[in-house]
């Protein structure tokens, strides 16, 4: 699996947008990029997926750049409820067991 | 959407004793799931894939006869922690692949998580 960087914290006001960055220089072709979050003391959470275009569902936009080696995690309106650990993971569709790997992620703290 | 139940979601036992936590599909049929564990401040770390009809695989480092997993039914797997020890306290999480969800790409629903605090 193509290996993520992130930064390890971010704060956001609440009402703004908050853009959370992720570097996956190493990525390969069939590689997804996923994002998920934890709120404290509960499960991760699906946010979003993409391969090469960007997407946008309720939750949040995805913009990946056009070498992919990047990509940007979009929650266009904080809210304190969107406090939580986001996680980016990079993993090809058919891998043996599916299953996701996860790092470090980016402590989100919105603030009033 | 797809939704993933764990039981309990905190357990406190004595040293020695074994705990069980299920964690079952509630809306899709799951052939895979998975397990992972979570210690305070960091991340998930895998644990094992939990196969329907057959054997869990674990993980580099993960004990097969601590961590005893069984996938019975498309619905329910189980992960019992056998003579738990303080050292295992840990939030225990589970997730399964939902196939009309994720399509081609892996997508997976986790559940709540249990909480196990041993004494």
């Amino acid at each position: 699996d193509a290996k993520t960087t992130q930064p390890t914290s971010m704060d956001c006001a609440e009402g703004r947008a908050a853009n959370l960055p992720c570097n996956h220089s190493t990525i390969s072709g069939n590689e997804y990029v996923y994002w998920y979050r934890q709120i404290h003391s509960q499960g991760p959470q699906y946010i979003i997926h993409g391969l090469k275009n960007n997407e946008t569902n309720e939750m949040a936009s995805l913009i990946i750049t056009e070498d992919r080696k990047s990509s940007t995690l979009i929650l266009p309106h904080a809210t304190l409820r969107d406090t939580a650990v986001y996680y980016c993971i990079v993993r090809a569709p058919n891998n043996a067991g599916n299953m996701l790997t996860f790092g470090g992620g980016t402590r989100l703290m919105v603030k009033p | 959407g797809a939704v993933v139940s764990q039981h309990p979601s905190r357990v406190i036992c004595k040293s020695g004793t074994s705990v069980k936590i299920e964690c079952r599909s509630l809306d899709f049929q799951a052939t895979t799931m998975f397990w992972y564990r979570q210690f305070p401040k960091q991340s998930l770390m895998l644990m094992a894939t939990s196969n329907e009809g057959s054997k869990a695989t674990y993980e580099q480092g993960v004990e097969k006869d601590k961590f005893l997993i069984n996938h019975a039914s498309l619905t329910l797997s189980t992960l019992t922690v056998t003579s738990a020890h303080p050292e295992d306290s840990s939030f225990y999480i589970c997730s399964a692949r939902d196939r009309v969800l994720g399509s081609g790409a892996n997508v997976l629903t986790f559940g709540a998580g249990s909480r196990l605090t041993v004494l």
